[in-house]
This record gives structure tokens, C-alpha cells and sequence, in this order.
């Protein structure tokens, strides 16, 4: 069975700053892999996603995002934050074959200083 | 388009009541799915559908039933209402090919007290 783990519930960086948000998937083949965001009251947005080849992935808005095999790790990246990427993300695993199965992660909110 | 749209926005019912949560998408999607997140839980399948006319139990289907009489709705009903139901319900769907993104409609927050 697949699982996805965000270890981090909340993080908090100021306006400007870099940012990192960690996800690990466990899944027994290659996995797609994807980043969603949550504005607060809205439904979830794909910001990013991960099939095969590159492993540095670009999304929306700004973020990235890199999948490491050896780490089963696909964490989402941006150079540098913005108070408008306050939201909740979350990582998501899917299944390669079957109907779509995604696994999502509990999430994590992140606030932004100024 | 309007993409995944829910009905309602808000509702408050008491125990036992019964309702009806509409979800309708017009992507032509084959794949429709319905969750509920709570705090600190995620989002946890509780039924979903691969075509018009099939459905299928999640992780979470206890106390739920769905219906997908045409393709473009998914309608995931409460026939008694427990107070353990109180979430947020979103609807999503998605293309049958392998990996296909879902798009999620804005959710619906319920409340049962």
C-alpha cells in the first residue's frame, strides 16, 4: 500500500525567504508524485507533478520540486516566498496502474512574515 | 468552464437527518472521487467512480452511499447523519489515463450536531 508523510505540520518564514516543504512516499514501483495547494476555504490546486524523466519538476506560481529515489523524497522548493503562498500544501502519491488511486498527505501550513 | 462545482456551499443538520451532496464536472472526466478532510487528517477517499453507472467504497465509506447516474454528477448521500460526519466533503475528478491530476471542486463544510 502507498503511504505519503509531511513531517512538518506548520512552518513559518518571512517574505523573501526560501522555502522547503518535505514529503516521503513509500510505494514498491515508480510512483507519480504530486504538490497540491490549499488556499484557506477554497479546494486543493495542483501546483506541480511528477510521471517520469526530469527529476527536477517546475510547477505553478513559482515552486519546484525534485524527486530522489534513493531518498523517496519529492520535496516542493521556492527561492523565494511570497505572503500570498500562505496555504496549506499538500503531497500526494499515485498509483501506476488501476483507477487513479492518490494518496494524500496530512499536509502542511505554512505562514509567511512579513 | 466551470470545472468541479458542489452544491451546497454550507449546511447544518441535525442527527439522523438525511441530504444530498451534489458534485458536477463538465471536463467529460471518467474518474470521479469524493473526500473529506478533517484537521490534521488530510484528505481520506470515501467512494469514487471510474465510469457512469459504477462506484466503488474508499478508505472511509461507512454511513455514505453514492450514485453516478450520468457522468458529469457524483452525488454522495447521508442517509442518518452522525455527528462524527462533520467535515469538509470535496468532490474531484479526473482523466482515466495513468496519473491523471485531479481537479477538486471548492467543497462542501457540514456541520452535525
Amino acid at each position: 500500500a502507498q503511504s505519503v508523510t509531511q513531517p512538518d505540520i506548520h512552518i513559518t518564514v518571512s517574505e523573501g525567504a526560501s522555502l522547503e516543504l518535505r514529503c516521503n512516499y513509500s510505494y514498491g514501483a515508480t510512483p507519480y508524485l504530486f504538490w497540491y495547494v490549499q488556499s484557506p476555504g477554497q479546494g486543493l490546486q495542483l501546483l506541480l507533478k511528477y510521471f517520469s524523466g526530469d527529476t527536477l519538476v517546475q510547477g505553478i506560481k513559482g515552486f519546484e520540486a525534485e524527486f530522489k529515489r534513493s531518498q523517496s523524497s519529492f520535496n516542493l522548493r521556492k527561492p523565494s516566498v511570497h505572503w500570498s503562498d500562505a496555504a496549506e500544501y499538500f503531497c500526494a502519491v499515485g498509483a501506476s496502474g488501476g483507477y487513479q488511486k492518490v494518496t494524500f498527505g496530512t499536509g502542511t501550513k505554512l505562514q509567511v512574515i512579513p | 468552464n466551470a470545472g468541479v462545482t458542489q452544491t451546497p456551499k454550507f449546511r447544518v443538520l441535525k442527527t439522523g437527518q438525511s441530504m444530498t451532496l451534489l458534485c458536477a464536472q463538465d471536463m467529460n472526466h471518467e474518474y470521479m472521487y469524493w473526500y473529506r478532510q478533517d484537521p490534521g487528517m488530510g484528505l481520506r477517499l470515501i467512494h469514487y467512480s471510474v465510469g457512469e453507472g459504477t462506484t466503488a467504497k474508499g478508505e472511509v465509506p461507512d454511513g455514505y452511499n453514492v450514485s453516478r447516474l450520468k457522468k458529469q454528477n457524483f452525488l454522495l448521500g447521508l442517509e442518518s447523519a452522525a455527528p462524527s460526519q462533520t467535515s469538509v466533503y470535496f468532490c474531484a475528478s479526473s482523466y482515466s489515463k495513468k496519473g491523471g491530476e485531479q481537479f477538486f471542486g471548492p467543497g462542501t463544510r457540514l456541520t452535525v450536531l
